[in-house]
């Protein structure tokens, strides 16, 4: 079955530096693996996705991910945060061919100023 | 575009009321998807569809728990009678092939 895992409840960070929020997966197959963002009251906001390609993966407000193969890894990272950064990230994986995803427990950014 | 429009966006009732959540999904898109996310449980999927019409309802907690589309353009989860227990946001999603999901801003619904 498709899963993934991300390992940290909350990530704090400040204003400036270097953010990493980590995901890792375990699928059957090739992996199509999402970031979503949410902010306080709305709904998940699609970040960036990899399903083939370059392993490095941009996306929107300057958020990339890094997928490692190896380490089954799909990280989520930006070089220099901001305050507004904070929210609450998903990872998320595609099950099979529907098009469903399953997602990780979240993992809350605090970017302090 | 209008994006994914949920009514009501919030919703108090008394337990064992008649509960019916609504969901507009974006034109075009072919596949659609109701989630609930609580602190407890995160984000569950609780059934999806497919052109109207339903692939997987594993994740329906139980038979008070139905959901319809009716068409392309609307579909409703209804809870009859609703529980305290079902308390959460409620969100909708759509998509179509190689696209991402897009969520609506969900509806907060308390059972007291």
């Amino acid at each position: 079955a498709q899963s993934v895992a991300q390992p940290e409840d909350q990530v704090n960070v400040a204003e400036g530096n270097p953010l990493t929020v980590k995901c890792t997966y375990s699928v059957s197959g090739n992996p199509y693996l999402f970031w979503y963002v949410q902010y306080p009251n709305r709904g998940l906001q699609f970040l960036l996705k990899y399903i083939t390609g370059d392993n490095l993966v941009k996306g929107s407000y300057g958020f990339e991910a890094e997928f490692n193969k190896s380490q089954t890894s799909f990280h989520l990272k930006k070089p220099s945060a901001l305050v507004s950064d904070s929210a609450l990230y998903f990872c998320a994986v595609r099950d099979g061919s529907q098009g469903n995803l399953i997602f990780g427990k979240g993992t809350k950014l605090s970017v302090k100023p | 575009d209008a994006g994914v429009i949920q009514s009501p966006r919030h919703e108090v009732t008394e337990m064992g009321q008649e509960v019916t959540l609504r969901c507009k999904p974006i034109s075009g898109h072919n596949s659609l998807f109701w989630y609930r996310q609580t602190m407890m449980r995160g984000l569950e999927l609780l059934i999806y569809f497919n052109n109207n019409v339903p692939i997987d309802d594993s994740g329906m907690p139980e038979d008070r728990f139905s959901a319809k589309m009716p068409n392309a353009s609307f579909s409703t989860l209804k809870i009859q009678p609703s529980e305290p227990r079902d308390s959460a946001v409620y969100f909708c999603a759509s998509t179509r092939v190689d696209q991402p999901q897009h969520f609506g801003d969900g509806t907060r619904l308390s059972i007291l």
